[in-house]
């Protein structure tokens, strides 16, 4: 059972363009949003987070738009650069049995062509 | 410069054998995460330690167990390992529960 559900599965933006990843889950109870960027050989590393009483979030050129409401949020990346070409996790935090956890949608994988 | 190292990038053993998958973080972190990721699925939560000597499971804790006993090391054991086990292995260390730090990952095939 996939708490987050993440999307699209993969993504090719031309150079400059803005790259969206969309993530929506149904458990209310997560507090924390954080998404996570995964290069070729690597593991992931923390890119940007941001509570639910926050709309958005922007660092550098990655933005989130959280909507409560719908329980959806999403990464933003403008003038999107071949450096960019990874795979986006998004995650959600919650507490289970009395421990918190990071629940983790299937992933992204962007191409950001030349 | 933050460090979570894991002892193989890459693995190949036979059905049944026994696996331990080691890691070890030097920034004196109290959580310890293993996870596998596959494709579509993402990461997916396998046991996690918020201590030493402790141990809780994930969501898809069956077929592995894990040990901790110093603070900087721990360790994913597969008992009896199986094909449907082959996958990519991450372990991740944080002493924020969100700001987690993995290692490059063990790429583990079992025949």
């Amino acid at each position: 059972q996939q708490q987050v559900k993440q999307s699209p599965q993969s993504l090719i933006v031309q150079k400059g363009g803005i790259s969206i990843i969309n993530c929506a889950y149904e458990n209310t109870a997560f507090d924390y949003f954080p998404w996570y960027q995964q290069f070729p050989g690597k593991g992931p590393a923390l890119l940007i987070a941001i509570r639910p009483d926050v709309s958005e979030k922007k660092e550098g050129r990655f933005t989130i738009s959280f909507n409560k409401s719908a329980k959806q949020f999403s990464l933003h990346i403008m003038d999107s650069q071949p450096g960019d070409s990874a795979t986006y996790f998004c995650a959600a935090s919650s507490v289970s049995g009395g421990y918190n956890k990071l629940i983790f949608g299937a992933g992204t994988r962007l191409a950001v062509h030349p | 410069d933050v460090k979570v190292t894991q002892s193989s990038r890459y693995l190949v053993k036979r059905t049944g054998e026994k696996v331990f998958l080691e890691c070890v973080q030097d920034m004196d972190h109290e959580n310890m995460f293993w996870y596998r990721q596959d494709p579509g699925l993402g990461l997916r939560l396998i046991y996690f330690s918020y201590d030493v000597k402790m141990k809780e499971k994930g969501d898809i804790p069956e077929g592995y167990s894990v040990s901790r006993e110093k603070k900087e090391r721990f360790s994913l054991i597969l008992e009896s390992a199986s094909t449907n086990q082959t996958s990519m292995y991450l372990c991740a260390s944080s002493r924020l529960q969100y700001e987690q730090y993995f290692g490059p990952g063990t790429r583990l095939t079992v025949t």
